[in-house]
């Protein structure tokens, strides 16, 4: 097992369109999270999932922004109607356990939105 | 907010010196980490210490924790060129589902 893997590494889109981003954890991980991080900004808390179930979705995210991890393995990341506010880079980590244990994270998805 | 805050935001040092970064929190954790983040890479799990603990080491690398305090320090020792990076604390916060909030960081240079 190579890490947690993120897809695209890298994503120009078009304000408006809908773009998808994919993490896939390591194996064994049963929580996985979703973060946004600005140029000199710290991770900001998007979502988490423990197994299947989405726990927590962060306050400040809109409607646009939607996740999944439908069988536990795998997530995606979806925002509908990209705005330039949303450009940014997207990162995934995951973990065993509930949260007592250290996170490992991907290399992220940087998005832009011209 | 409950995010650590972090102090201080930038530090320049020169190699072989020692560097300190503290973090501050609000509420009650579970536990709290340190991670390291090279320019444009992903972030680095340092060191884990949680809310029984006072203090752990890792090679170069002492965290401590005051929870009365409500604040954590990590202390590089004998800092090298390679140590640039941005160091970030993350609290996992009691009876919040373990969830893993992130300060906004603390930007090490280490000048040779």
């Amino acid at each position: 097992d190579t890490g947690v893997s993120q897809d695209p590494r890298h994503k120009i889109t078009k304000r408006g369109q809908n773009v998808t981003f994919r993490c896939d954890p390591i194996s064994e991980h049963n929580r996985l999270y979703w973060y946004r991080q600005t140029l000199g900004q710290g991770p900001e808390f998007l979502t988490y999932f423990q197994n299947e179930a989405q726990l927590e979705k962060s306050r400040l995210l809109s409607d646009r922004f939607s996740a999944e991890r439908p069988k536990g393995s795998f997530s995606t990341l979806e925002i509908q109607r990209t705005e330039q506010g949303d450009s940014a880079m997207y990162l995934c980590a995951s973990s065993i356990g509930q949260g007592n244990t250290e996170a490992f994270f991907g290399q992220g998805t940087r998005l832009t939105v011209v | 907010s409950q995010q650590g805050e972090e102090d201080p935001q930038a530090l320049s040092i020169q190699e072989g010196e020692n560097a300190t970064m503290n973090c501050s929190y609000k509420t009650s954790i579970n536990n709290l980490q340190w991670y390291r983040q090279n320019s444009g890479r992903g972030l680095v799990h340092l060191i884990l210490i949680r809310s029984n603990e006072r203090e752990k080491h890792s090679g170069r690398l002492r965290v401590t924790l005051d929870t009365s305090k409500k604040s954590s320090s990590l202390l590089i020792t004998a800092s090298r060129a390679a140590d640039t990076a941005s160091y970030f604390c993350a609290t996992v916060f009691y009876n919040q589902g373990g969830k893993l909030i992130f300060g906004q960081g603390t930007e090490l240079s280490v000048k040779p």
